[in-house]
């Protein structure tokens, strides 16, 4: 069974840095490893739409950002212990929602879902 | 910006079927944008349903179907059932590595 856990959100003020993490376990069958996986971040305000976020290649050489958090998130992995990364600085109000770790899929497709982690932003 | 559109409410009858769809700000949905559907009960995280398209994930029922349909992506649900109430969301791959998702359908199925 394909397992994701997120975690590291919690209540960070505006201007501040967080760090996400999404440990995968499962991930091994029809030959495939972790480290095959595109790995996706995908965030929801509670209550509103998906927004994706992030994406970064199973060997970590290519990352790629929404508009709306370019310059301010970095994502990275750590293949050996099947875990990706969302460091998050300068965030603001409007960051506030669960951060949902996500396989990539074929066709472009988003997978496996984690059961998400709750950011907060406010003073 | 490109916004992908959604249908925001449908209401379906048990037993019925909905077509649910996907489109474009400005242009048309084709294969080459890679659409996918997403289901989310409250509460719960979103599920895939259909990737490229037209290819159900594991353990989707056949009841769900994805096509393309005139200029848009869409997601027929047939005989609907009580627990396919949910939000639906598309999505489609902007290309360069960007992905972008709809605004979601909530359907009621009464």
């Amino acid at each position: 069974e394909v397992q994701l856990v997120e975690s590291g959100g919690g209540l960070v003020q505006p201007g501040g840095s967080l760090r996400l993490s999404c440990v995968a376990s499962g991930l091994t069958f029809n030959g495939l490893t972790f480290s095959n996986y595109f790995m996706h971040w995908v965030r929801q305000v509670p209550g509103k739409g998906l927004v994706w976020v992030s994406r970064i290649f199973g060997d970590g050489s290519d990352t790629s950002f929404a508009d709306s958090v370019k310059g301010r998130f970095t994502v990275s992995r750590d293949n050996a212990k099947n875990t990706v990364y969302l460091q998050m600085s300068s965030l603001r109000v409007e960051d506030t929602a669960v951060y949902y770790c996500v396989t990539g899929y074929p066709g472009y497709a988003l997978g496996y879902w984690g059961q998400g982690t709750l950011v907060t932003v406010s003073s | 910006q490109t916004v992908v559109t959604q249908e925001p409410s449908f209401s379906v009858s048990p037993g019925g079927t909905v077509t649910l769809t996907c489109g474009l700000s400005s242009g048309s949905v084709s294969d080459t944008d890679y659409p996918s559907w997403y289901q989310q009960t409250p509460g719960q995280a979103p599920r895939t349903l259909i990737h490229s398209t037209k290819t159900r994930s594991s353990g989707v029922p056949d009841r769900f179907s994805g096509y393309i349909l005139g200029n848009k992506a869409a997601l027929t649900i047939t005989g609907a059932q009580a627990d396919d109430e949910s939000d639906y969301y598309c999505m489609l791959y902007m290309g360069s590595g960007n992905w972008v998702f709809g605004g979601g359908t909530k359907l009621t199925v009464v």
